[in-house]
């Protein structure tokens, strides 16, 4: 199964928002709404920011937020802190009852 | 509070065989959808296999399906991962994941199981 398409790297300064996008298929991202992304850490376990393409677990800041339009799902940080920078991972339910990750994304907060 | 400890892992080398463990406590753990996650070494995240919503039903990714196994002791509150035939490419920290809203989405990961398939 090939792994969706994120952009190896984004960056941006403090205060600023960015988005990152996770491409699919119909198969997988633009025929459920089984996103999620993730927030990774250097050395941690990834912890859950989005789920459902839209929804936050509590806890999780509201300066992120997800969407989808067809088959692309994004990630959208504003406000972006010195702490948000991490690698970010989106996944997807795919039709055949597996779950397909993208390859990462390395957010810089310059 | 959630916990979630994996043990098992080591060094095996390819063709070999290795059995994960994932010890779950502070939730209810009986017909929980629980996932393998790996990451190998410096690169991105892959599911693995997974129980889902319905109970019983396990799943694979293609990379693994034959050759590795997922099972549980709910008696025990414990997940299982037998790898078998293990190649070089199966190097990897091996997390275990409880769901959240979906069998699909996980808000609880273990820290982590290192599995280094090497000659």
């Amino acid at each position: 199964q090939s792994a969706l398409t994120q952009p190896a790297s984004v960056s941006g300064s403090p205060g600023q928002s960015i988005t990152i996008s996770c491409t699919g298929t119909s198969s997988d991202v633009g025929g459920y709404n089984y996103v999620s992304w993730y927030q990774q850490h250097p050395g941690k376990a990834p912890k859950l920011m989005i789920y459902g393409v839209t929804n936050r677990p509590s806890g999780v800041s509201n300066r992120f937020s997800g969407s989808k339009s067809g088959n692309t799902a994004s990630l959208t940080i504003s406000g972006l802190q010195a702490e948000d920078e991490a690698d970010y991972y989106c996944s997807s339910f795919r039709g055949t009852y597996t779950l397909l990750f993208g390859g990462g994304t390395k957010l810089t907060v310059l | 509070e959630v916990q979630l400890v994996e043990s098992g892992g080591g060094l095996v080398q390819p063709g070999g065989s290795l059995t994960l463990s994932c010890a779950a406590s502070g939730f209810t753990f009986s017909n929980c959808a629980m996932s393998w996650v790996r990451q190998a070494p410096g690169k991105g995240l892959q599911w693995v296999s997974g129980f889902g919503d319905t109970a019983g039903r396990s799943y694979y990714a293609d990379s693994v399906k034959g050759r590795f196994t997922i099972s549980r002791d709910d008696s025990r509150n414990t997940l299982y991962l037998q790898m078998n035939s293990l190649r070089d490419e199966d190097t990897a920290i091996y997390y275990c994941a409880k769901r959240f809203n979906s069998a699909w989405d996980f808000e609880y990961w273990g820290q982590g199981a290192l599995v280094i398939v090497s000659s």
